[in-house]
């Protein structure tokens, strides 16, 4: 079974400024990865995924993330993030072979101030 | 343009009853979830259907059932609800061979009272 740890519950961060979430997984098998953002009220749409080759993966709305094997983190990036940016953000994992099924952490919430 | 949509949107239920969600896409998926979404929990999967006429357990498929009753339509059925299912549900679907890309609805907010 693979699981997924988002440490941060919450990060605040001033518009313009860089931000890094954290992910961390844990599987026995290679994994597929994956970072979804859900805004208020809405459902989760996908932001980036990695399945193999490059390990830094790009995405919509300026996003980025790099895969980290030996560290077994999948760490989102922006290096200037906008009022638009605020919502939650969720790294999800499966397994490679294993279907669709995704395994979700708990989530981040960004919170961009002026 | 609808996606993936899901009704109701919100439901109020007393312990014991029953009710059933629905979802529909329109995208021509084969698999279909649902999931559901608690405070500090993130998104745990209850069933899925990885083609039509096929369904299987999640995570935390105690206490449902599901319907896949054409390659559209996916059904949440709770027979006796408990305040423990008070949650937001949310169904998905994909496209067999988009890893990963899943297509979300807007969610169903259920309390059970």
């Amino acid at each position: 079974a693979q699981s997924v740890t988002q440490l941060d519950s919450q990060v605040p961060v001033f518009e313009e400024a860089p931000v890094e979430l954290r992910c961390n997984y844990s599987s026995s098998v290679s994994v597929y990865l994956f970072w979804y953002v859900q805004y208020p009220n809405q459902g989760l749409q996908l932001l980036l995924k990695y399945l193999s080759g490059s390990t830094l993966v790009k995405g919509i709305n300026g996003f980025e993330a790099e895969f980290n094997k030996s560290q077994t983190s999948f760490h989102l990036r922006k290096p200037s993030v906008h009022i638009s940016d605020t919502a939650e953000y969720f790294c999800a994992v499966s397994a490679t072979g294993g279907g669709n099924k995704l395994t979700f952490g708990t989530g981040t919430q960004l919170k961009v101030e002026l | 343009n609808a996606g993936v949509t899901q009704t109701p949107k919100f439901q109020v239920l007393k312990t014991g009853q029953s009710m059933t969600l629905q979802c529909a896409q329109d995208m021509n998926h084969n698999s279909m979830y649902w999931y559901r979404q608690d405070p500090g929990m993130g998104l745990r999967l209850i069933y899925y259907s990885a083609s039509e006429g096929t369904t299987d357990k999640g995570e935390v498929p105690n206490g449902y059932n599901v319907s896949r009753l054409n390659k559209r339509e996916f059904s949440l059925r709770l027979e006796s609800a408990a305040p423990s299912q008070t949650s937001v549900y949310f169904c998905a679907s994909t496209l067999q061979g988009r890893t990963g890309e899943l297509f979300f609805g807007e969610g169903s907010r259920l309390t059970v009272l």
